[in-house]
């Protein structure tokens, strides 16, 4: 069984661009959440979506968003990018949020 | 608001020690406990789920445990070899209604020497 993917697995933006991630769960898998992860701050919850509902969502600002479509893909979005996003951005997929959580390798965005 | 602390921050042993590494929560009414590994610009592969009813899981050399009324896990790795170095992290997950996240440790950075 294939794991979960992120697409791409690296990203050089400017300030001010937006970017877009993606992630494809494992197969079967409906609950698919993101998660940031820098060096000063560790792992912090971005957002969890179960069947195309955000359930979930940390504290970030409004210019992070996310949604998951019908086939549980989800993608993440961030407007007016910042220094300060430069990270590594993960995925994690799992039946259900309280069960294995099983990760991608992540995206590694570096903002200029 | 659920806090998860590790400790020690970083770990040295020679090969074929047996080691523990420390995981401790604020928050009691946690529902699981996964212990992840993390190497060098990679991604978490998950080593074991441990649910709150429950007081340990094995898997291989690895052995973890889980006391709630404490707030406290251990990882507890026998006959260490080289090729467990790597970043070590523990996670909790709420008790259900709205708190679909895992809260994350800052990890034990784990080196094991030939």
């Amino acid at each position: 069984k294939a794991g979960v993917t992120q697409t791409p697995r690296y990203l050089i933006k400017t300030r001010g661009q937006q970017v877009t991630l993606s992630c494809s769960p494992i197969s079967g898998h409906r609950s698919v959440s993101w998660y940031q992860q820098t060096p000063g701050q560790g792992l912090q919850f971005l957002f969890e979506y179960f069947s195309e509902t955000q359930r979930n969502k940390g504290n970030f600002p409004g210019r992070f968003s996310g949604r998951q479509f019908s086939n549980s893909r989800s993608e993440m979005n961030v407007s007016t990018l910042e220094l300060g996003d430069s990270a590594l951005y993960l995925c994690a997929s799992s039946f259900s949020v309280l069960d294995t959580q099983y990760f991608g390798p992540g995206t590694r965005l570096t903002v200029l | 608001k659920q806090e998860v602390t590790q400790i020690p921050a970083a770990l040295s042993v020679p090969e074929g020690e047996n080691l523990v590494l420390n995981c401790s929560f604020t928050d009691s009414a946690i529902y699981n406990l996964q212990w992840f590994r993390q190497d060098p610009g990679k991604g978490l592969t998950s080593l074991l789920l441990i649910q709150s009813s429950q007081r340990e899981q094995t898997s291989g050399r690895l052995n973890a445990s889980l006391d709630k009324s404490s707030g406290r896990s251990t990882l507890y790795i026998a006959a260490s070899q080289p090729g467990d170095s790597a970043t070590y992290l523990c996670a909790g997950s709420g008790s259900g209604g709205s708190n679909y996240k895992l809260t994350f440790g800052k990890g034990t950075l784990l080196t094991v020497n030939p």
